[in-house]
């Protein structure tokens, strides 16, 4: 099944460190390296981490990604108001002839 | 800089199309990887499909079956995506966004979106 599994929420107070999953088949996540993207209130998506743990030039490295079998991590270290955005995975899928996006957390800056 | 700029928002009926437009710059027209992307409210993104020109014929997610089209101009550096047959459900904001390096490589590049409603 090509589906990308992300907790719907999550939430941290500033400073602190949140982890938000991404889990998938092995097909998927199993066989290709995951993306992440941040995604604020009424904007496009943007990179925030690629091919599992690269940051994007002007990222800070307050944010970072692993992935192991099928099962990938973003962190957000030292959280700051700013960081409140939906955050998604994406993982190349054969079968759609592009990248499978999961359905995305929503952070909370307490 | 690679940009991205797209058309306006967009109102349809049921059952109508809509075309909409996807003007870029900052990178080799011919090996520029555009794909659709779309995301209904509260959703996450759902890929439509890709098209590099110089490779021929785009590839769709066959979410789409022969609903979807993607074209390129190249005189003016811009690419279209047509959406036949619309429904209530492909109310949805509608981005072009170009990949880093190859075909499979992360989107990196996204344009502002247009927003297609169906009603």
């Amino acid at each position: 099944q090509s589906v990308l599994t992300q907790p719907p929420s999550a939430s941290g107070a500033p400073g602190q460190r949140v982890i938000i999953s991404c889990s998938g088949s092995s097909s998927i996540l199993g066989s290709n390296s995951v993306n992440w993207y941040q995604q604020l209130p009424g904007t496009a998506p943007k990179l925030l981490i690629s091919n599992d743990n690269q940051r994007p030039s002007g990222v800070p490295d307050r944010f970072s990604g692993s992935r192991s079998g099928t099962s990938a991590s973003l962190v957000i270290s030292g959280l700051q108001s700013d960081d409140e955005a939906d955050y998604y995975c994406a993982s190349w899928a054969v079968t759609l002839g592009g990248p499978l996006f999961g359905g995305g957390t929503k952070l909370t800056v307490l | 800089q690679v940009q991205l700029i797209q058309s306006g928002p967009e109102v349809r009926q049921p059952g109508s199309s809509v075309r909409l437009s996807c003007k870029v710059s900052g990178s080799t027209f011919k090996t520029f990887t555009v794909f659709w992307v779309r995301q209904a409210p509260g959703h996450g993104p759902e890929i439509m499909g890709g098209f590099v020109p110089v490779m021929g014929p785009a590839n769709f997610a066959p979410t789409f079956p022969d609903r979807v089209s993607i074209t390129a101009d190249e005189s003016t550096f811009t690419f279209y995506m047509e959406l036949t047959d619309l429904k209530i459900e492909d109310t949805a904001i509608y981005y072009c966004a170009k990949a880093a390096v190859g075909y499979s490589s992360p989107i990196a590049f996204w344009g502002p979106g247009t927003l297609v409603t169906v009603s």
